[in-house]
């Protein structure tokens, strides 16, 4: 059964701290990974990473993919109230019969305080 | 500029009701997903479809029926509703299959069963 395991479910920081959310997996046919932040109403993209070691950056948000040991980590730095949000992550997986899809982690919620 | 649009976005139904929840999305994406998001379980996959005419189980899909009749729309549907399909529910799509490529969400659509 294809797994996806984030931790921390939860996280209360402050302002200005440095935050890491954590992404594993146990899944067959892993294609990608991707990180999605959801606030009021729907998810919003932020990372896709393929390959190994390579890092994604989008302003005080960083990413890394490591495949060998199966986990991904997003970074967050100089948190703001505005950063306070679920975090999703997923991963693509093929498979053989019916295509493609997407299985997610239950979430982090990161909440950032003034 | 409208991407994913879900129908309705709320509704209450009785225990027995049915009902369908319309996705529809004007970006021409083979691939449509619908999931449901419960508080501390993150998104699972209820159904998908990698094409018109076509759709897959995914991780939840008791109670669910889906149909893909033309590539734009992909139904939900709830034949007899149960509490325990309280719900909210987010269609999404991506453009090209092999296990990559970002999702497109919709707005969602909350569901309650009385």
């Amino acid at each position: 059964e294809d797994k996806v395991v984030q931790s921390p479910l939860s996280l209360v920081v402050h302002e200005g701290d440095t935050v890491t959310l954590n992404c594993s997996y146990e899944v067959t046919n892993f294609r990608s990974l991707l990180w999605y932040k959801q606030e009021k109403k729907a998810p919003t993209f932020l990372f896709m990473l393929t390959s190994s070691g390579i890092e994604k950056k989008s302003g005080r948000l960083s990413s890394i993919l490591d495949k060998k040991e199966l986990f991904s980590i997003l970074n967050i730095t100089a948190t703001q109230t505005g950063d306070s949000a679920i975090y999703l992550c997923a991963v693509g997986l093929l498979k053989e019969t019916s295509g493609s899809r997407l299985t997610f982690g239950e979430g982090t919620q990161l909440t950032v305080n003034p | 500029n409208a991407g994913v649009t879900q129908t309705p976005k709320f509704r209450v139904l009785k225990t027995g009701q049915s009902m369908t929840l319309l996705c529809a999305q004007d970006m021409n994406h083979e691939y449509m997903y619908w999931y449901r998001q419960d508080p501390g379980m993150g998104l699972r996959l209820i159904h998908y479809s990698v094409g018109e005419g076509t759709t897959a189980k995914g991780e939840v899909p008791d109670g669910y029926n889906v149909s893909r009749l033309k590539k734009q729309n992909f139904l939900l549907g709830l034949e007899s509703a149960a509490p325990s399909q309280t719900s909210v529910y987010f269609c999404a799509s991506r453009p090209t299959g092999g296990g990559t490529g970002e999702l497109f969400f919709g707005e969602g659509s909350r569901l309650t069963v009385l």
